[in-house]
């Protein structure tokens, strides 16, 4: 079993750019939930996917949207981006109220 | 709402010697509550979890938690600490639920840092 799977690892934007993150979820699991962790900060919510929908979202800006796939993986995408934006986006899988396994992250850096 | 709070930002101990990393919740149910350790530049890997049941859970690598209800606190401990346990560990609340979604809410996270 691989786990959750992120990609890319790292990656470099400029200002104003857009940007795609990938996840696959754990085998087995059917949700998946995106998290944004800023450097010392513990990990903010920005939404979850169930069933190819958007279940719940956290308080992050609509510049910030997703999909899920029917094989359940997922993307996160992040339009006009900012400096602020640039933190370590970790994606989360889990099955009904289990608990959820990460990503090893993805680094964004916005320069 | 539902929120954690972790009261230190770093935790040092001796190697050998008891670790307690603290946590208190709230949440207006019952709340789930978990453990979770992060590496440098890693994602965050699971070390248990209180449902429900004894109040005393124990998880991975040794680590042992203890469910307070009164004093709506989740601390972690591990009896004798290894250099390796040092890293950044949080924890999260969600609040149980009969069916739709739930969210678990992070601490900040505490820093431990194990001296040899």
């Amino acid at each position: 079993d691989a786990g959750v799977t992120q990609s890319p690892t790292h990656l470099i934007k400029t200002r104003g750019q857009q940007v795609t993150l990938r996840c696959s979820p754990k085998s087995g699991h059917d949700t998946v939930s995106w998290y944004q962790q800023a450097l010392g900060q513990g990990p903010q919510f920005i939404f979850q996917y169930y069933e190819e929908e958007e279940r719940q979202r956290g308080n992050f800006p609509d510049r910030f949207s997703g999909h899920q796939f029917p094989n359940y993986s997922s993307e996160l995408n992040v339009n006009a981006l900012l400096l602020g934006d640039s933190a370590l986006y970790l994606c989360a899988s889990s099955r009904a109220f289990t608990e959820a396994f990460f990503g090893q992250g993805t680094r964004l850096t916005v320069v | 709402a539902q929120s954690v709070a972790q009261p230190e930002d770093q935790v040092n101990v001796a190697e050998g010697n008891p670790l307690t990393v603290k946590c208190t919740y709230s949440v207006s149910g019952n709340p789930y509550l978990f453990w979770y350790v992060q590496y440098p530049n890693r994602g965050l890997q699971f070390l248990l979890k209180y449902i429900t049941g004894d109040n005393l859970v124990k998880g991975s690598y040794g680590f042992e938690a203890e469910f307070n209800k009164s004093q709506t606190s989740f601390h972690l401990k591990k009896p004798s600490a290894l250099v390796s346990d040092s890293a950044l560990y949080f924890c999260a609340v969600r609040v149980t639920a009969s069916g739709g979604s739930y969210i678990p809410t992070f601490g900040r996270g505490t820093s431990l840092i194990v001296h040899p």
